[in-house]
């Protein structure tokens, strides 16, 4: 079955660039999409369609994909952005989640 | 603007049947994918399946022999039902709208708050 491996965590520095990683076998062939996910809360939609934001979504997320990584960007990381981020994509008529990433803002 | 709610039982014993109902308010539930999602505690998030307002399901093969979704658009309503579970079926449940009207995106933009539902005799 298919797979999407994020890495377990990511460190950032207010106000440097975030970048969370997605891999999966030929995922620049598929559409990927990103969603947020603070403590206690479901999951919102950032990134779909590799590089679209949804209506509200800050210009500071972006996405990225191509040949078998999809990357969501965090542009000037605001203390506010720090949970946890899921990719997500289809295949064989499946919808498939990574494992999730948390992000540090520290 | 568009919410889900979720109910349903909050604990289910082992082997019998878990059963959620998803409700859309502020809006149709007509020519959108609805789907449900879970999530164990501490761990990451699982497609089920989803609807169609039509009726049409596809279901996560993990989970296919157990699952069931339904949907009644007099009600603006979707159920799921698992049956045989498990402690591993432990979770948070969430429903959720595929983005796309009469298409498939694969992208859920609106969800629901989540219930809790534990397995446990």
């Amino acid at each position: 079955s298919y797979e999407l491996t994020q890495p377990p965590s990511v460190s950032v520095s207010p106000g440097q660039t975030a970048s969370i990683t997605c891999s999966g076998d030929k995922l620049g062939d598929k559409y990927a999409c990103w969603y947020q996910q603070k403590p206690g809360q479901s999951p919102v939609l950032v990134i779909y369609q590799d590089r679209k934001r949804p209506s509200g979504i800050p210009e500071r997320f972006s996405g990225s994909n191509s040949g078998n990584t999809a990357t969501l960007t965090i542009s000037g990381t605001q203390a506010m952005d720090e949970a946890d981020y899921y990719c997500q994509a289809w295949d064989s008529r499946r919808v498939v989640f990574g494992g999730g990433t948390k992000l540090t803002v520290l | 603007q568009v919410q889900l709610q979720e109910s349903g039982p909050g604990l289910v014993k082992p082997s019998e049947t878990l059963s959620l109902t998803c409700t859309v308010s502020g809006g149709s539930i007509s020519g959108y994918y609805w789907s449900w999602i879970r999530q164990p505690p501490g761990k990451g998030l699982e497609w089920i399946g989803y609807i169609y307002y039509s009726g049409s399901t596809n279901y996560n093969p993990s989970l296919k022999s157990r699952v069931t979704i339904s949907v009644d658009t007099s009600k603006n309503q979707f159920s799921l039902k698992l049956n045989s579970v498990t402690a591993a079926d432990t979770a948070v449940y969430y429903c959720a709208r595929d983005m796309g009207k009469y298409q498939l995106l694969n992208a859920f933009d609106i969800w629901g708050q989540g219930t809790m539902v534990t397995v446990s005799s």
